[in-house]
């Protein structure tokens, strides 16, 4: 059973324009929303996180939007760059047991063109 | 990713065989996290653990797999008789304490089996 559903599976953008990745969960205990990035041969590094007392976060060009209700959140990458071609994991976590373990998304191959 | 240790970055053993993979956490984090990573796949969760403690092992197949994290040196994810399957990328996270998230993680061991 998959808990977080993650799409697209790839993205393809031109330099200078949004990248737009979807997260969907199910597990409505779930109250902390990282995002990861990789890239080839590395390990995933946290980008940004969210959690569900706010609808929306920013970092620079990343953007987290969250919507509760639709048990729903997605990562923006505005003006997008050819170094941010790699591959990023959306996950979900909630404080079971007294710590956060995330559960990740199948990932997504983002291509930006030069 | 800088701080967690993985190693060794490459390593390939004949079905039957045993693999050791060892992680180095962060300086002063005594929280370690086991992923394995298949490709076109997210990181799976296998085993949460603190020093000379296993906290969580929810995912951990049930045979041929342990894991440890002695008071002293790295930790160890053990695989005992490796079959084909077995061949994925391996990551280690750390975390400061027992709410913190899984935030670094170390570049990896890829297995292959042959």
């Amino acid at each position: 059973q998959q808990q977080v559903k993650q799409s697209p599976q790839s993205l393809i953008v031109q330099k200078g324009g949004i990248s737009i990745i979807n997260c969907a969960y199910e597990n409505t205990a779930f109250d902390y929303f990282p995002w990861y990035q990789q890239f080839p041969g590395k390990g995933p590094a946290l980008l940004i996180a969210i959690r569900p007392d706010v609808s929306e976060k920013k970092e620079g060009r990343f953007t987290i939007s969250f919507n509760k209700s639709a048990k729903q959140f997605s990562l923006h990458i505005m003006d997008s760059q050819p170094g941010d071609s790699a591959t990023y994991f959306c996950a979900a976590s909630s404080r079971s047991g007294g710590s956060y373990i995330p559960t990740f998304g199948r990932g997504t191959s983002l291509i930006v063109h030069p | 990713n800088a701080g967690v240790m993985q190693n060794p970055r490459h390593l390939v053993r004949r079905r039957g065989q045993e693999a050791r993979l060892r992680c180095s956490p962060m300086k002063g984090h005594s929280h370690v996290y086991w992923y394995r990573q298949l490709p076109e796949e997210g990181l799976k969760f296998m085993v949460y653990l603190q020093k000379e403690n296993i906290i969580d092992e929810s995912g951990m197949p049930k045979e041929r797999f342990s894991a440890e994290f002695p008071k002293e040196g790295p930790s160890i994810l053990r695989i005992q008789q490796v079959v084909r399957g077995d061949s994925a990328a391996y990551f280690c996270a750390s975390s400061q304490d027992r709410v913190g998230q899984p935030q670094h993680f170390g570049d990896g061991t890829r297995l292959s089996i042959l």
